[in-house]
C-alpha cells in the first residue's frame, strides 16, 4: 500500500548533524513533490521544506534556511533532510510528506508515521 | 508568509455540529483554495481531511465540511461523534513548491 517511512531520529549534541530519510512505497516518488514537517512536543505542527519531483527546486522554513537540507534520490524512492548545527529547539518529530497538487491547490495527503530528534547535551 | 490563527479548543457534544476558524494574515487563505485541513489523533501522524478549501479526500466523512470567507477558512463537523475528538490544523499552501503555514492548531473536545 502506499506508504511512507522514516528513519534517522535519536539524540544528538547541540551544534552536530544528523540526516534523516523517508522510503516511500507502493507510489513512484519521482512523480510528486514531497515535504518535511515537525511537530514540537506539546506543540502544533511546523513546516519545515518542500523539494520538487525532480529534485530541482527547493523552498525553506525561514526558521530552518541555511542549516537543513531537503534531497531526494527517485532511483532508490528516498527524500532526505539533511541538518546542521541542531539546537534544542529542533527537538521534534519529523514527519515526512507527499505533496499532492490538485488541480487548484496541494496538500499532504500521505504522511509518515513520525521520527523523533531530540538535541541534548 | 501569511500567520495562520485558530482557537486554542473548542468542544460540542455528540450529535451537535462545531466550526473551527483560521484567520490568515493576508486575503491568500479565504478566496484562493489554498486551504487544507487536517486531524492529528494523539500519538498519530497528521491526516488529510479537506483540502482546496472545501473539498473532501476519498474515505473521509461527510460529516467534515471546509469554506473560505474573507482572510477565513472554516471547518465544520457536524453530528458529532466521540473518535472526532483530536486536534485540528488548518494550512495555507502558498502554491507549488513554495512555503506553506499551519495554524496552531484547535484540540475538539467531545462532552
Amino acid at each position: 500500500q502506499v506508504q511512507l517511512v522514516e528513519s534517522g531520529g535519536g539524540v544528538v549534541q547541540p551544534g552536530r548533524s544528523l540526516r534523516l530519510s523517508c522510503a516511500a512505497s507502493g507510489f513512484t516518488l519521482g512523480s510528486y513533490a514531497m515535504d518535511w514537517v515537525r511537530q514540537a512536543p506539546g506543540g502544533g505542527l511546523e513546516w519545515l521544506a518542500v523539494i520538487s519531483d525532480d529534485g530541482s527546486h527547493e523552498y525553506y522554513a525561514d526558521s530552518v534556511k541555511g542549516r537543513f537540507t531537503i534531497s531526494r534520490d527517485n532511483a532508490k524512492d528516498t527524500f532526505y533532510l539533511h541538518m546542521n548545527d541542531l539546537r534544542a529547539e529542533d527537538t521534534a518529530i519529523y514527519y515526512c510528506t507527499r505533496d499532492l497538487w490538485f488541480g487548484q491547490g496541494d496538500a499532504f495527503d500521505i504522511w509518515g508515521q513520525g521520527t523523533r530528534v531530540t538535541v541534548s547535551s | 508568509q501569511s500567520a495562520l490563527t485558530q482557537p486554542a479548543s473548542v468542544s460540542g457534544s455528540p450529535g451537535q455540529s462545531i466550526t473551527i476558524s483560521c484567520t490568515g494574515t493576508s486575503s491568500a487563505v479565504g478566496n484562493h483554495n489554498l486551504v487544507s485541513w487536517y486531524q492529528q489523533h494523539p500519538g498519530k501522524a497528521p491526516k488529510l481531511i479537506i483540502y482546496e478549501g472545501s473539498k473532501r479526500p476519498s474515505g473521509v466523512s461527510n460529516r467534515f465540511s471546509g469554506s473560505e470567507s474573507g482572510n477565513t477558512a472554516s471547518l465544520t463537523i457536524s453530528g458529532l461523534q466521540a473518535e472526532d475528538e483530536a486536534d485540528y490544523y488548518c494550512c495555507l499552501n502558498a502554491g507549488r513548491i513554495t512555503f506553506a503555514v499551519f495554524g496552531g492548531g484547535t484540540t475538539l473536545t467531545v462532552l
